[in-house]
Formats: C-alpha cells, sequence, structure tokens
C-alpha cells in the first residue's frame, strides 16, 4: 500500500522561527511536491522535484525553499515564518512513468505561526 | 494559468439523494483526476479519465470526461453519509510536467442521516 507520511500533523510556531516540515514516500517516486491549501484558495503548488537534489518554483514559492537529499525526502523550509504562512501543507508524490495528475498525498501539516 | 471552475462550491443533501457535481476549463486537458478529502486528512485519488466521452465508474460514483477533455463530472447515486467530503477535479495539460497540474477549489459535498 502506498505510503506518504508528513513529519507532523499540527505545528505551532511564532513569527521569525524557522520551520521544517518533512515529508516521505516509499514508493520510489521520482517526483515529488509540496502545496498550501487555503479555504477559498485550493490547493496552491509551492515547489516541486523531479530528482534527488533537483527543484523547481512552483506557483507561490516566495518564503519557502526546499531540500531533496535523498529520492524518498522532501523537505518544506519556511525560513523565517510569518502569520501568513499559517496553512494546511500537503505533500505528495507520484511516479515518472505514471501520470502527473495522478499524486499519492500525506495526511497534511496543518502549521499555525502566531 | 489554466482554469478549472468546480460547482456548486457547497452541497448539501439528504442521504439516498442523488447528485451531480461539475468541473469546467476553456482548456483542453490530457487527463484529469478526481479526489476525495475528508477534514484532516490529504487527498485520495478517486479515478483517472482520459479520453474524450469517458465514463468510469467506482460503485455508486460515476465519472465522465466530456467529448472534448474540457470539462468532467462526478454523479453520486443514492448517496450516503460516508460520502461526506470535499471532492477536487485536477487537470494535467498535453505534454506537462509535473507544473502542470491545475486543481479546482473543490466541493464541499454533506450527507446528511
Amino acid at each position: 500500500d502506498v505510503k506518504v507520511t508528513q513529519s507532523s500533523r499540527y505545528l505551532v510556531k511564532r513569527t521569525g522561527e524557522k520551520v521544517f516540515l518533512e515529508c516521505v514516500q516509499d514508493m520510489d517516486h521520482e517526483n515529488m511536491f509540496w502545496y498550501r491549501q487555503d479555504p477559498g484558495l485550493g490547493l496552491r503548488l509551492i515547489y516541486f522535484s523531479y530528482d534527488v537534489k533537483m527543484k523547481e518554483k512552483g506557483d507561490i514559492p516566495e518564503g519557502y525553499s526546499v531540500s531533496r537529499e535523498k529520492k524518498e525526502r522532501f523537505s518544506l523550509i519556511l525560513e523565517s515564518a510569518s502569520t501568513n504562512q499559517t496553512s494546511m501543507y500537503l505533500c505528495a508524490s507520484s511516479s515518472a512513468g505514471g501520470r502527473v495528475g495522478e499524486q499519492y498525498f500525506g495526511p497534511g501539516t496543518r502549521l499555525t505561526v502566531t | 494559468t489554466q482554469l478549472l471552475e468546480q460547482s456548486p462550491q457547497f452541497l448539501s443533501i439528504q442521504e439516498g439523494e442523488n447528485l451531480t457535481v461539475y468541473c469546467n476549463s476553456s482548456s483542453v486537458f490530457s487527463s484529469l483526476q478526481w479526489y476525495r478529502q475528508e477534514p484532516g486528512e490529504g487527498p485520495v485519488l478517486l479515478v483517472t479519465v482520459v479520453t474524450g466521452g469517458e465514463v468510469k465508474k467506482l460503485k455508486r460514483l460515476t465519472f465522465q470526461f466530456g467529448d472534448a477533455r474540457k470539462d468532467s463530472s462526478l454523479h453520486i447515486t443514492a448517496a450516503q453519509p460516508g460520502d461526506t467530503g470535499l471532492y477536487l477535479c485536477a487537470g494535467a495539460k498535453s505534454g506537462g510536467g509535473a507544473d502542470g497540474l491545475t486543481f479546482g477549489k473543490g466541493t464541499h459535498l454533506i450527507i446528511q442521516p
């Protein structure tokens, strides 16, 4: 059974803190993604990665960075958290050989920045 | 950025009723996916449609891809409380990479017992 796990389900951080969100998949997928989901705005792509050490900006990369040192792990970093980064963060993965829309999502991390 | 418009945004109906939700765009997609997301969880892939006019069934759920591959519908027959959730459609453009996926904003569905 396919599995994408995220390091935390809920996280509360203070403004200005550096925040790490970790995502691990066990499906040997090449592609990994980070989205944020906000009411009324839907899912928005932050960053994605085609391969180890590769990263591409999505629609809203400002204020975020990512790291992919191993194929199974994709980390999202908030360099200096701000209140407008309070959101639900979703990690997903997909196979390079499959359809790009067939993504497998983790359970999400609900981040609150105070 | 291509837009996928979903309608209705919110739908609350009684158990046993039928319903249809729509996903529309002015763009052509090479494939379209439907996901269901329960509160506090990530979206779960339900189905992929690829061919114009294609119809797929998943128990009481029927998915159709428009002939021109610009729109899709999800029909639920005899809705059950377990069908409650956020339904998302996502379209992939032809030849597009991972960033070529567009999500709709979703339809919030509540099935009341």
